[in-house]
């Protein structure tokens, strides 16, 4: 089945600052990649996707890229506040019509942005 | 509009007890998937629905584990007997369903299960 690894595990960044967090993943079937946050106790929301016809993407201050090739993707936050400090986590998913669309996340990355 | 929401947000339980987990998806997602979320870790997938039919429960970690959507909307989780090492968040997602192509997953805000 499909594994996702996410790096790091913890992420510091000064206020204004950019975070990176790096995916990868094993299967090459895998077509969609959402990246989610969590904050403390509440649910995960979605911050950004990406599909596999799609290198990058970019909504205001977060991008995601996507190498297919390589099997990763990657989500960029730029001139980050203290109000995206919160756990982000990759997901990727194998879409197949009527065969269910489960995602398999990474381990998620706890980012702590100081002001 | 109204969320994913699930009931109970939090609940402990007795080792050996069984515990029912309830969610309701957004109106009208044809998709329901439960994940477990082990603490500091990311969601892993139990099983999905459509509508009232159970496609995929792979990741139900036992026989233990036992989840329902009779109407095609609520559903419900049911862990018999329950372990220690049952100790999680569960959470519930719901989408639009695959004849919309590959759509967002939207999350509730989960079931907290402590087992004693």
């Amino acid at each position: 089945g499909e594994n996702v690894e996410q790096h790091p595990s913890t992420l510091s960044v000064q206020e204004g600052d950019s975070a990176v967090i790096k995916c990868t993943y094993s299967d090459s079937a895998s077509n969609y990649f959402p990246w989610y946050k969590q904050e403390l106790g509440k649910r995960p929301q979605l911050i950004i996707d990406i599909r596999s016809n799609v290198g990058e993407k970019k909504d205001q201050r977060i991008a995601v890229t996507l190498n297919k090739t390589a099997k990763h993707f990657s989500l960029h936050i730029t001139e980050t506040q203290p109000e995206d400090s919160a756990v982000y986590f990759c997901a990727a998913l194998i879409w197949i019509k009527a065969a269910g669309n489960k995602l398999t996340f990474g381990g998620g990355t706890r980012v702590l942005v100081k002001p | 509009g109204a969320g994913v929401s699930q009931s109970p947000r939090y609940k402990v339980a007795k080792r050996g007890q069984d515990v029912a987990l309830r969610c309701d998806p957004i109106s009208g997602h044809v998709s329901l998937f439960w994940y477990q979320q082990a603490l500091g870790q990311g969601p892993e997938f139990l099983t999905y629905f459509q509508n009232e039919a159970q496609l995929d429960k792979s990741g139900l970690p036992s026989d233990r584990f036992f989840a329902e959507r009779p109407e095609g909307s609520v559903s419900t989780l049911k862990i018999q007997r329950t372990q220690q090492e049952d100790s999680a968040v569960y959470l519930c997602a719901s989408s639009l369903g695959y004849t919309k192509g590959v759509n967002e997953q939207f999350f509730g805000p989960g079931t907290r299960l402590t087992v004693l």
